[in-house]
């Protein structure tokens, strides 16, 4: 059973654009939601993350909204740059610490 | 200032045989946890080890899968008698503490394991 949801599967924006990515999620224990993103050939690295007790968090280009009563929340990558082309994936986790992940989003950002 | 290490980064098996995963995780950190990753979809939780104890297997395969992570040395997955269906990349994590509180988790390149 897939706990966490993500969409797009892909995305394609112009350079400086914004790029937004949607996960939601089932299960009511998840109190921490991290992104990774992932280049090819890598291991995903964590770029930022949020505690459900706030509504937004906020790192230099990237945002993240939670709606805990929806129980989703979005990345938002703000003036889109060559360089963020990645595949991005939302995690959830709880008290147990184990990571479950969406299926990720393959982004592309042209020139 | 060595992260999460893993070898071999690539791995090919034939139906069969044994493959065997290590993982070294980020210095000082005790906890490891093993993802893996099938070609195009998100990673998902196999084992969560603390030193010389599992402490959750639940997305583990009950059979060929093993995991350990001795008092010294790497942590080590273990796959039994492989099959083509366990071709994937195998990430390895690591975290400072477990659960109670939220540590990141480092992340090693992954093992990518192709069986033939």
């Amino acid at each position: 059973q897939q706990q966490v949801k993500q969409s797009p599967q892909s995305l394609i924006v112009q350079k400086g654009g914004i790029s937004i990515i949607n996960c939601a999620y089932e299960n009511t224990a998840f109190d921490y939601f991290p992104w990774y993103q992932q280049f090819p050939g890598k291991g995903p690295a964590l770029l930022i993350a949020i505690r459900p007790d706030v509504s937004e968090k906020k790192e230099g280009r990237f945002t993240i909204s939670f709606n805990k009563s929806a129980k989703q929340f979005s990345l938002h990558i703000m003036d889109s740059q060559p360089g963020d082309s990645a595949t991005y994936f939302c995690a959830a986790t709880g008290t147990a610490s184990k990571l479950t992940f969406g299926t990720g989003t393959r982004l592309q950002v042209t020139l | 200032n060595a992260g999460v290490m893993q070898n071999p980064r690539h791995l090919v098996r034939r139906r069969g045989q044994e493959a065997r995963l290590r993982c070294s995780p980020v210095k000082g950190h005790s906890h490891v946890y093993w993802y893996r990753q099938l070609p195009e979809e998100g990673l998902k939780f196999m084992v969560y080890l603390q030193k010389e104890n599992i402490i959750d297997e639940s997305g583990m395969p009950k059979e060929r899968f093993s995991a350990e992570f001795p008092k010294e040395g790497p942590s080590i997955l273990r796959i039994q008698q492989v099959v083509r269906g366990d071709s994937a990349a195998y990430f390895c994590a690591s975290s400072l503490t477990g659960p109670g509180t939220y540590n990141e988790q480092f992340f090693g390149p992954g093992t990518r394991l192709t069986v033939l």
